[in-house]
This record gives C-alpha cells, sequence and structure tokens, in this order.
C-alpha cells in the first residue's frame, strides 16, 4: 500500500459506545495529524504528533483520545461521542512541517 | 475576521473556461500556501504549493500570490467538468507552523 490508509472508512456508533479510528501512513513521514471536517465549516485541526510526541491539542473534548504507537500509526480513540461529532475524520501525515497529505477519512456517524 | 476566507460559491464555468479561485488570508507572516482539490465524499489532495510572489505554473494550473496584498488564487485553464470539486486554500501560519485552512469553493463546470 501506498500513501496514507484510515480504517473504518465509515463507522456508525451510539453514544455510549466506544471505537477507534486507524490511520497509517507508508511515506516515511515523521509527523502525523487528526483534523476534523463538518458540513460547510473549514478542516479543524484536532492533534498534531511530530516525532511520536504530541504537539498540539487544539481544545479538543476529553472524549477524543489519540495514540501514536510510532511514526507510521495514528490512532483516535473515541467514547461517549455526541452528535454534533459526526463528521469526517481525515488522518495526514507530512515530513516536519512540510506539505500534508490526507488519508480517505472516516464518515463518522453519532446516533 | 476569518483567518482564511474563500468564496464558498458555487463557481459556475462553461467547459473549456478559465475558472478562478481566490482566497485571502489575515496572517501578514504567512509564507506558505497550498491548494487542495476536495471531490465529494473524498480527502483533501494537494494540487499545488506556492512560496514566492508572482505565479506558479503546473499544467492547466497556475497558483498566483500577491503578500502585500495577502492574496492567493488558482486559475485552472481549459477547465473540465472532472474539476468540479471543492478548492481548499490552506495558509501556514507564521506563530505556530499549522496549516490554517478556508471553508473552500465549491466549482461546477458545466458540459
Amino acid at each position: 500500500e501506498t500513501g496514507v490508509t484510515q480504517t473504518p472508512r465509515h463507522l456508525v456508533m451510539g453514544m455510549t459506545n466506544k471505537k477507534s479510528l486507524k490511520c497509517e501512513q507508508h511515506l516515511g513521514h515523521n509527523a502525523m495529524y487528526w483534523y476534523k471536517q463538518s458540513a460547510k465549516k473549514p478542516l479543524e485541526l484536532m492533534f498534531v504528533y511530530s516525532l511520536e510526541e504530541r504537539v498540539e491539542n487544539n481544545s479538543v473534548p476529553s472524549r477524543f483520545s489519540p495514540e501514536c504507537p510510532n511514526s507510521s500509526h495514528l490512532f483516535l480513540h473515541l467514547h461517549t461521542l455526541q452528535p454534533e461529532d459526526s463528521a469526517l475524520y481525515l488522518c495526514a501525515s507530512s515530513q516536519m512541517a512540510d506539505t500534508q497529505y490526507f488519508g480517505p477519512g472516516t464518515r463518522l456517524t453519532v446516533l | 475576521q476569518k483567518e482564511v476566507e474563500q468564496n464558498s460559491g458555487p463557481l459556475s464555468v462553461p467547459e473549456g473556461a478559465i475558472a478562478s479561485l481566490n482566497c485571502t488570508y489575515s496572517d501578514r507572516g504567512s509564507q506558505s500556501f497550498f491548494w487542495y482539490r476536495q471531490y465529494s465524499g473524498k480527502s483533501p489532495e494537494l494540487i499545488m504549493s506556492i512560496y514566492s510572489n508572482g505565479d506558479k505554473e503546473d499544467g492547466r494550473f497556475t497558483a498566483q500570490l500577491n503578500k502585500a496584498s495577502q492574496y492567493v488564487s488558482l486559475l485552472i485553464r481549459d477547465s473540465q467538468p472532472s474539476d468540479s470539486a471543492t478548492y481548499l486554500c490552506a495558509a501556514r501560519s507564521s506563530n505556530t507552523g499549522k496549516l490554517i485552512f478556508g471553508q473552500g469553493t465549491t466549482l461546477q463546470v458545466k458540459p
């Protein structure tokens, strides 16, 4: 596989569920990102990991918990989400602060 | 004032015409700018980056940057129906290094 992959591509969950989103990059990059994209809104940066350390947490609610076990993998753990958290969640990677390349995204629906 | 501003559109052009997409930004210290294309239901893909004042051409695409006016544009020559998508402008923050995205302009190219 090449580029940035994300699983699952679609996820429907109830407000009491716990689920995780997975991102994997095959580009040899050392920075990874989680973004949220809601309808009619700009992309919102959620978390940044550089060299496997979290360097950015954009006041994201604690019901979203990121994990970066190595430079190729990034997870977003979800628990007790709200319906307004329904959105497209995009992972991206870059080499340092260079150009970011996006994965296909996970379309999340919270019932 | 939004940090990166785009007209949401839709911008409608006939096939074969030049499509002109515009973006303004508020961070006078920004040095790096990016145009991404996003098809409906898909993730953003990088079209062009631009760092210096003036024009940068790549095939049918030309990015234009005017730092004095804090203005970035993307021209698409010989527009095709397959160019119909949302175009996202992004500027790298001079303070944080983060990419700040506009909300995107929807382009419709009519056969």
